[in-house]
């Protein structure tokens, strides 16, 4: 019954390695998101898809790149993983882009050795 | 530049004792505020929503307020599963995706 289901929980991998995580909703929202917190707790956004359409993509390195082959599903790739990628990443879904509340998984904690 | 800053960082208080937390915001146009509830280990648990200056939302110990600068979170006679970060996030009228502060750490001990 998990709204939003994010794999893997954990993640430890080394550098220069590629990783993905995936995430599915079945809320049947029509809004995506990926989340990055930090080890101080914060939580800034970094992709948002609105029916498979990419709308947000902030400033976030080239090695990161999201997919959405549906609107139910988004997945995170990472490339050439670094140090300073170690974080919590959150995936998020909302009805719809205007200001619907976010409901999120329950991250995937990524470690880079 | 969109903002949000919550007071303080952490807050301890004895079961019972109740307080109030505070997420001060500049907004290009606010659409919406909400807070947040995150137990150790877990996803943001949503909470209230606010979408203008004067309105209020309650849900069990909890009250949410709503001023054109300011949000705060009211706890009443907390417990110690009120324990949690809380988290205060914006959207502006332009529907990006939510901003949000750095939170607060709420220990209630009994």
């Amino acid at each position: 019954d998990t709204a939003v289901s994010q794999t893997p929980k954990y993640l430890v991998t080394q550098m220069g390695n590629d990783k993905s995580i995936k995430c599915e909703q079945n809320l049947g929202h029509d809004t995506m998101y990926w989340y990055k917190q930090d080890s101080k707790k914060f939580l800034k956004i970094m992709f948002s898809y609105n029916n498979k359409e990419l709308i947000i993509n902030e400033t976030v390195p080239n090695r990161f790149s999201p997919k959405s082959p549906d609107k139910a599903h988004l997945n995170l790739h990472i490339n050439s993983l670094e140090l300073g990628d170690s974080a919590v990443y959150f995936c998020a879904s909302s009805r719809d882009r205007g200001g619907s509340p976010l409901h999120f998984g329950n991250g995937t904690r990524l470690t880079v050795t | 530049e969109d903002q949000v800053t919550q007071s303080p960082e952490a807050l301890r208080l004895q079961e019972g004792e109740s307080s109030s937390l505070n997420c001060s915001y500049t907004v290009s146009g606010l659409r919406g505020l909400f807070w947040y509830r995150q137990d150790p280990g877990k996803g943001p648990e949503f909470l209230f929503t606010l979408y203008s200056a004067g309105e209020e939302k309650e849900k069990e110990r909890l009250k949410a307020t709503l001023t054109k600068k300011e949000s705060f979170l009211h706890i009443t006679a907390p417990k110690p599963e009120d324990s949690a970060t809380y988290l205060c996030a914006v959207i502006n009228q332009a529907g990006t995706a939510l901003i949000f502060g750095k939170g607060t750490t709420l220990s209630v001990s009994s």
